[in-house]
């Protein structure tokens, strides 16, 4: 069956240092995702992107985070100059179709800022 | 605006009785509403889910809910908990199918 796939699973980082998130979507998938949960709180959503632009963001998505599809398989989160409250697990989904409602989510990457 | 509030972060059940997991949701237009269940160190799978038509859904696994307008709720029941059930609990509304809301979840613990 196919599945989204992130990695790494877990990613501990320094203050200040910029992190890539990464994550393969369904092959045949046209709409991407990045979620966040901090411990504890909701899964909140980041940003999505379609056609190789960002379709939608959160107010959580300001200038320190950006997404890149660079080979038309990978779907990278980078975080620049990450700061400890950036520390959560990060979810990554991908969807077929405008008209597909379900979203499939990968198993997530946990990142701790020290 | 969309929100999604789920009564109980924690539920406990003796193995062999009815699951029950709370989700009431806020929603301008019809909205699309989820259930998702997390095992450890697992992504988000989809269990059911709502868009149009029958209010009461089935999905995987036995697990049902059923949207109830009125009451602006989606609550998901299982009649008889499987200790495999264990695992964290997500509902979701979403209006576009484009970005969803998720709630603080729901963790089930099935007691034998």
């Amino acid at each position: 069956e196919p599945e989204v796939t992130q990695t790494p699973s877990h990613q501990v980082t320094q203050m200040g240092q910029e992190v890539i998130l990464r994550c393969v979507p369904i092959s045949n998938h046209l709409y991407f995702y990045w979620y966040r949960q901090i411990l504890g709180q909701k899964v909140e959503f980041l940003v999505s992107f379609y056609n190789n632009e960002i379709s939608e963001k959160s107010e959580i998505f300001d200038d320190q985070f950006s997404v890149e599809r660079p080979d038309g398989s990978n779907f990278t989160l980078k975080i620049r100059s990450t700061k400890l409250e950036d520390s959560a697990m990060y979810f990554c989904a991908s969807k077929g179709s405008t008209f597909n409602t379900e979203a499939f989510f990968g198993q997530g990457t946990r990142l701790t800022v020290v | 605006a969309q929100s999604v509030t789920q009564l109980g972060s924690h539920v406990s059940v003796s193995e062999g009785a009815l699951v029950l997991l709370r989700c009431n949701y806020s929603s301008s237009v019809p909205p699309y509403l989820f259930w998702y269940v997390q095992y450890p160190n697992q992504g988000l799978q989809l269990l059911l889910k709502y868009t149009t038509g029958a209010t009461l859904v089935k999905g995987i696994n036995g697990f049902e809910a059923e949207f109830k307008k009125s009451e602006t709720s989606f609550h998901l029941t299982k009649p008889s908990a499987h200790m495999s059930d264990a695992a964290e609990y997500f509902c979701a509304v979403s209006e576009t199918g484009n970005q969803f809301y998720f709630g603080t979840g729901t963790s089930l613990t099935v007691i034998p």
